[in-house]
């Protein structure tokens, strides 16, 4: 098994610009997810999906989309992008529908917002 | 919703010393407690994890502890070695698993 999967693994864009991180799981996993990592401040909850067909906002949601037509991909678009989005984003599922147990990361996406 | 807080942001110890990192969570009704080691420039990888019905959990060098009461768990490493340098979060599990700012763990050689 390959995991979780993220592409790509550096980004950079122009404000303004839009773009879609993908990630995808070959585990059979109903739970996934996408964290943005910055300094001092943890993992924060972006999106979440608890199946296919079924997404819903996390803690910080603002500015991005998700949707999950498939088991296995759970893609994060951002609309309009903005300084305040270079961060690094992780994606990360479990086998628990009802549980955010036992996550596994992605290697994640440096994106920088010029 | 759950609010986490880790303690210290940053930790410095000899090889071979212990090393103890603590958190604190806000909800009463959170259950689940896990613990991620980050090396640099990789993805998060889980530890260790605790259930609210169980007070202390052991693997070889790493351990953690529940206080329910108190609201507060903590992660030990004994004999801390070189690849112990990371970072590392803890988390506590209410609808969206929240998680710590982060524990710089640096073992000196």
């Amino acid at each position: 098994n390959a995991g979780v999967t993220q592409t790509p693994k550096f980004q950079v864009l122009k404000t303004g610009q839009s773009m879609t991180l993908q990630c995808a799981q070959d585990m059979n996993h109903e739970y996934m997810s996408w964290y943005r990592q910055d300094p001092g401040m943890g993992l924060r909850l972006i999106h979440y999906s608890v199946g296919a067909g079924i997404t819903d906002q996390g803690e910080v949601p603002n500015g991005y989309n998700v949707s999950r037509s498939t088991t296995e991909d759970f893609p994060l678009r951002l609309l309009s992008a903005a300084p305040s989005q270079t961060s690094v984003y992780f994606c990360a599922s479990s086998p628990g529908t009802g549980k955010r147990e036992k996550l596994f990361f992605g290697s994640g996406t440096q994106l920088s917002v010029l | 919703g759950e609010n986490v807080e880790q303690h210290p942001s940053t930790l410095s110890v000899q090889e071979g010393d212990s090393a103890v990192i603590k958190c604190t969570y806000s909800d009463s009704a959170s259950n689940y407690f896990p613990w991620y080691k980050q090396e640099l420039g990789k993805r998060p990888q889980l530890i260790i994890d605790i259930r609210s019905n169980v007070g202390e959990k052991k693997d070889q060098r790493i351990a953690v502890t529940l206080n329910k009461t108190a609201k507060h768990f903590s992660l030990h490493i004994t004999e801390t070695q070189p690849e112990d340098s990371a970072v590392y979060f803890c988390a506590a599990n209410d609808y969206k698993l929240s998680f710590g700012a982060g524990t710089t763990v640096t073992v000196r050689a």
